[in-house]
């Protein structure tokens, strides 16, 4: 039961452009949207969230979109830096169950080439 | 920042023993939680405690998994009888809301 999925097991990027990476979610429940990144022997990291209410947040490099319609959010990095390569997680929860753990994506392997 | 510890790093047990994996959660979270990544694939949901009570678990975390949080600071999670298919990296997190903060994680290897 994939509620959280990454379509994309990889991406490739030339340093200086747009990086985006894409996840869908089934369960309409979902109401807070969180992006990991993890680097190998890592714990994941976290990058940015955002709330269903809002369908754009950005820090710095990072914006994250969200489609509440089509159930879709995306990362967007830009510019990408070799820095960036890693694995990202989409990672969902619902605020209104009190106890929130997260379901993952399986992730999308980033790699930014000099 | 303040992080969450967890050691050993990496763990080697044979099938049928029991392990502790330790967990020093942020001191002033609230919500404590296991995770695991099998090898190449997802990072899955294991248990959420708070208020010194187990508040969530999946189907995964059966009879053999238990957790506690002994002394206010400690947070553990043993597998009573190891078998080959626990193998995996398990990662403690902890948080005050949705955000978790996650640690470095344990490479738990049964053979």
């Amino acid at each position: 039961d994939q509620q959280v999925k990454q379509n994309s097991p990889s991406l490739s990027v030339q340093e200086g452009r747009i990086s985006i990476l894409n996840c869908d979610y089934t369960n309409s429940m979902f109401d807070y949207f969180l992006w990991y990144k993890k680097y190998p022997a890592e714990g994941p990291t976290f990058l940015i969230s955002i709330s269903s209410i809002k369908d754009k947040n950005e820090d710095g490099r990072f914006t994250v979109f969200l489609n509440k319609s089509a159930k879709h959010l995306s990362l967007h990095i830009v510019p990408s830096q070799p820095g960036d390569s890693a694995v990202y997680f989409c990672a969902a929860s619902e605020q209104n169950t009190g106890f929130q753990k997260l379901v993952f994506g399986t992730g999308t392997r980033l790699l930014v080439s000099p | 920042e303040p992080e969450v510890t967890q050691t050993p790093s990496h763990q080697v047990t044979q099938m049928g023993q029991e392990v502790i994996l330790r967990c020093v959660p942020i001191s002033n979270h609230l919500y404590f939680y296991w995770y695991r990544q099998i090898l190449g694939q997802k990072v899955e949901f294991l248990v959420s405690f708070y208020n010194n009570e187990i508040s969530e678990k999946s189907e995964i975390f059966d009879d053999q998994f238990s957790v506690e949080r002994p002394d206010g600071s400690n947070f553990t999670l043993k597998i009573r009888s190891t078998k080959l298919e626990d193998s995996a990296m398990y990662f403690c997190a902890s948080s005050l809301g949705q955000k978790h903060t996650f640690g470095s994680g344990t490479r738990l290897t049964v053979v």
